[in-house]
């Protein structure tokens, strides 16, 4: 079954500090695996965007990683500021079948705290 | 930067009444998607379509939902009648075509439904 794992559920950090997000899945046909940032109450964005051969992806403190082969990525946020408290929401797409479907993680919410 | 309109943001309706909301994608967009996110968890796919036809909504409670694509551009997606559980936010979201595989892929900024 096409799953995608995300960990810890919750963080709590301080402002200025550097956190890791963790995401795991098991889909497969792997296309490509984003990563989503989603304020309360507002739909998700896209941060980052990567394919089977991108290592490693950056959008200003947001990097992104990804391990095609243990089938693992992270996103790591730098100097932590308060509007990045949201859920981070990892997603991989199934190049398979006719609708190409992206499986969502079920998020890790981060507080960044002053 | 282009978006996804959807409206109404927030909407209350009572258990057993009528409820819909509308999604107008970003031009040019030929994939349209309704997601519904319960707190806490991540977006389930309820519907997609490609122009006006349906290409998957095998998750959506036809008993009580029911969306449509009318003219291939926006789109409504309806619930009746409204059942406490329904409470949740509804994405809407579009792409250039389901083979994009998430590249071009916008969300708006969702409609929270509160059923009480």
């Amino acid at each position: 079954k096409n799953q995608v794992e995300q960990s810890p559920q919750s963080l709590i950090i301080l402002e200025g500090k550097n956190c890791t997000l963790q995401c795991n899945y098991t889909v497969s046909p792997f296309s490509n695996l984003r990563w989503y940032k989603q304020d309360t109450g507002r739909g998700p964005v896209s941060l980052t965007i990567m394919t089977f051969s991108e290592n490693t992806k950056s959008n200003g403190r947001y990097t992104a990683t990804l391990d095609a082969d243990t089938k693992q990525s992270s996103l790591h946020i730098t100097a932590s500021q308060l509007s990045d408290s949201a859920s981070y929401i990892c997603v991989v797409s199934d190049y398979g079948g006719a609708t190409n479907k992206l499986i969502f993680g079920t998020g890790t919410l981060l507080a960044v705290q002053p | 930067e282009a978006e996804v309109a959807q409206s109404p943001r927030y909407k209350i309706t009572e258990k057993s009444q009528a409820v819909a909301f509308w999604c107008d994608p970003i031009s040019g967009h030929a994939t349209l998607y309704w997601y519904r996110q319960i707190l806490g968890q991540g977006p389930e796919l309820l519907v997609q379509f490609q122009d006006e036809s349906v290409v998957d909504d095998s998750q959506l409670p036809k008993d009580r939902f029911s969306a449509e694509r009318l003219k291939g551009v926006d789109s409504t997606l309806k619930i009746q009648p409204a059942e406490l559980g329904d409470s949740a936010m509804y994405l809407c979201a579009s792409s250039q075509s389901y083979r994009a595989g998430g590249y071009g892929y916008t969300f708006g900024s969702g409609t929270r439904l509160t059923v009480v």
